[in-house]
């Protein structure tokens, strides 16, 4: 596609229970990014894919939070047994992985979570 | 600790005037900065990046500089439209990674 593309757009759910958020990166990118926005807060890094290689998912903050990225294009991350500090914007990032702008991220829209 | 601080944290400015938005970085290493825009309801969207060895860098109306002796970044818009109203981010990149580190965002509101 055009840009990178993510699904939901809005998520509302009750505590306690699983959601997962998609994204489709930017056909071609290698690298892809999970981000959280809370309100008032900079971007927190949950996790990132590189190609073939190992996640780094130094940022994810609890065992509850997990990705997955399959055949190398879309990314599904997915939160279990959802708390109300989980609310939040879910904003996922693709880049080239190389080239000249190999570490430019474009983003998507993000997923709102709303947890109830 | 690596952090990023924006400044100021919202902004309000008629149509057609200049603005200027502050960010200071106490990160390190330090590989480049980057400027983001994010209409609400979006993500961000790239608008410059500088490296070290970059002092000012354009996009438009938009003009980024870079005091990396200072650790300080500004963002300076020309003759501001209404499109202009979002948040702008700078994020810094420490080198050697791929987790760039994000200030909290500058909120401006571009009024007729």
């Amino acid at each position: 596609g055009a840009g990178v593309s993510q699904s939901p757009s809005n998520k509302v759910t009750e505590k306690g229970k699983d959601v997962e958020l998609r994204c489709d990166p930017i056909s071609g990118h290698t690298a892809l990014y999970w981000y959280r926005q809370s309100l008032g807060q900079g971007l927190e890094f949950l996790i990132y894919f590189q190609g073939n290689s190992a996640p780094d998912k130094s940022g994810l903050p609890s065992d509850r939070f997990s990705a997955e990225r399959t055949g190398g294009s879309v990314s599904t991350l997915t939160i279990q047994r959802t708390q109300q500090e989980d609310s939040a914007v879910y904003l996922c990032a693709s880049s080239p992985g190389k080239g000249q702008e190999k570490n430019i991220q474009y983003f998507g829209a993000g997923t709102r979570l709303s947890v109830l | 600790k690596n952090q990023v601080e924006q400044s100021p944290q919202s902004l309000i400015i008629l149509e057609g005037k200049n603005c200027t938005l502050q960010c200071n970085y106490t990160v390190s290493p330090f590989s480049n900065l980057r400027w983001y825009k994010q209409d609400t309801g979006r993500g961000p969207v790239s608008l410059t990046i500088m490296t070290f060895s970059e002092n000012t860098k354009s996009n438009g109306r938009y003009t980024a500089t870079l005091d990396a002796d200072t650790k300080q970044s500004s963002l300076h818009i020309t003759a501001s439209q209404l499109s202009d109203s979002a948040s702008y981010i700078c994020v810094v990149n420490p080198g050697g990674y791929n987790k760039l580190i994000f200030g909290a965002g500058t909120r401006l509101a571009v009024h007729p």
